[in-house]
């Protein structure tokens, strides 16, 4: 089993609507959480960090963590089309792991 | 402004020709590592430094070498590339372990 599972995608939604992002790790002990975008071409960029069980907002922007279903997800409201990127979820625990990210496209 | 700094941004290299890849970060940053990324497998952590001279293998650290001499600069060596070494580095730190990296931009290696 992969440390840090995303569904690879592609997940298209179009403009406005809610895009929803998930990720399952398999180390319980993890107790950091993040979320990056990363454009095509271009380096990761730290959107998202969560520590603690349920929700954290930060504009458009939604965390969830659920800790014992060892699930952290994200949602992004409004969707532009300047949200088009591959998502990747990250776990700290030692080091960082990252998911394979998620690729979204929002349509205008 | 606060950044990770890396050089070059792309490299061409024959098999064997030794290379090093540069780092340097501004942040006073504990922590610095060093990620390949390759189409369907994602990032992968090659090696990872918690401190001055403390350095330890990530998931891919074959054919990489490292060292940290200096809290800002984590250089990566290639010491005889192959062509299975050609992918798109990245260089991150972070303050601490419960902190989130913050990325250089990438250096793309191609080994013919």
């Amino acid at each position: 089993q992969k440390e840090v599972e995303q569904n690879s995608g592609p997940l298209s939604v179009p403009e406005g609507a809610i895009a929803s992002l998930n990720c399952t790790y398999s180390d319980r002990v993890s107790q950091s959480f993040f979320w990056y975008r990363q454009y095509s071409g271009k380096s990761p960029e730290l959107i998202m960090s969560i520590y603690s069980n349920g929700d954290k907002e930060d504009g458009r922007f939604t965390a969830q963590l659920n800790k014992a279903s060892q699930y952290v997800s994200l949602l992004i409201r409004d969707s532009q089309p300047s949200d088009s990127a591959t998502y990747l979820c990250a776990v700290n625990l030692n080091d960082m792991r990252f998911g394979a990210g998620t690729r979204l496209t929002v349509k205008p | 402004e606060a950044q990770v700094t890396q050089n070059p941004r792309y490299l061409i290299t024959v098999t064997g020709k030794k290379l090093t890849v540069t780092c340097s970060q501004n942040m006073n940053h504990e922590y610095m590592s060093w990620y390949r990324q390759d189409p369907g497998l994602g990032l992968r952590q090659i090696y990872y430094s918690m401190n001055v001279e403390v350095t330890d293998k990530g998931d891919v650290p074959e054919g990489y070498k490292v060292s940290r001499k200096e809290k800002r600069n984590f250089p990566l060596i290639l010491e005889s590339p192959s062509p299975n070494q050609t992918s798109l580095y990245f260089c991150a730190s972070t303050k601490g372990a419960g902190s989130g990296y913050t990325f250089g931009s990438g250096t793309r290696l191609t080994v013919v």
